[in-house]
């Protein structure tokens, strides 16, 4: 089983419809994180959260929301879905403590198309 | 601003070796991270640079100059299965993440 999972894996909607993509981990870290992936452009940090009290925009926030509901666990919501937020989404976990780098460990990504 | 620039896509010959450049601008520095993507997969960590000189890990390296703002993958005896796009992102004063588009890396027999 992964240590990162997100559900759905593809998920086709209807703009205007609220949308929620979870993850959910078992790797124990404290930081996880909401990144979108468009053709020929690098990752975007939407939001990340460094443990359950605590969340922070990222560079693209808007039009999204979070909720950090446990250590495991970190959803993106999007509350009104519109056709440019058509993309591939991953959610991530990092310990910088664990390690020397803090690497990123991503889910398997959430494709989600609005039409 | 802050900005990463890596070629787009790069072709190459089975067993053969390439080197996939990166420079970055970045609001102070800390670490510079290559990843592996194959289509419709997340990102795998390869490497992390903070320190100037050369990282060798089995058939891959990683190059950092900070004082250019500059770093390389150097991928050895090139396998099919390394066709992927790799990432490179650089850590600013903050430990945020700047990425990269990445560079597709096509392997030819």
């Amino acid at each position: 089983d992964a240590d990162v999972t997100q559900t759905p894996r593809n998920r086709i909607t209807k703009t205007g419809k609220r949308i929620m993509l979870e993850c959910s981990q078992t790797k124990g870290h404290d930081r996880m994180y909401w990144y979108r992936q468009d053709p020929g452009l690098g990752l975007q940090l939407i939001y990340y959260s460094f443990d359950v009290k605590d969340i922070n925009k990222g560079e693209i926030s808007d039009g999204y929301s979070v909720s950090r509901q446990a250590q495991a666990k970190f959803s993106l919501s999007l509350e009104s879905a519109i056709p440019n937020q058509t993309a591939l989404y991953f959610c991530a976990t990092s310990d910088p403590g664990q390690g020397e780098s803090g690497e990123l460990f991503f889910g398997e990504g959430s494709r989600l198309t609005v039409l | 601003g802050q900005n990463i620039d890596q070629p787009t896509e790069m072709t190459a010959t089975e067993g053969a070796i390439v080197q996939i450049n990166c420079t970055y601008q970045t609001s102070g520095f800390n670490g510079l991270f290559w990843y592996q993507q194959h289509a419709g997969e997340a990102p795998t960590f390869l490497s992390y640079n903070v320190l100037d000189g050369l990282e060798e890990k089995g058939r891959f390296s990683s190059f950092l100059s900070r004082s250019k703002g500059y770093s390389y993958l150097l991928l050895k005896e090139l396998q099919m299965k390394d066709s992927a796009s790799y990432l490179c992102a650089a850590m600013d004063s903050n430990y945020q993440l700047i990425w990269g588009a990445g560079t597709k890396l096509i392997i030819k027999p």
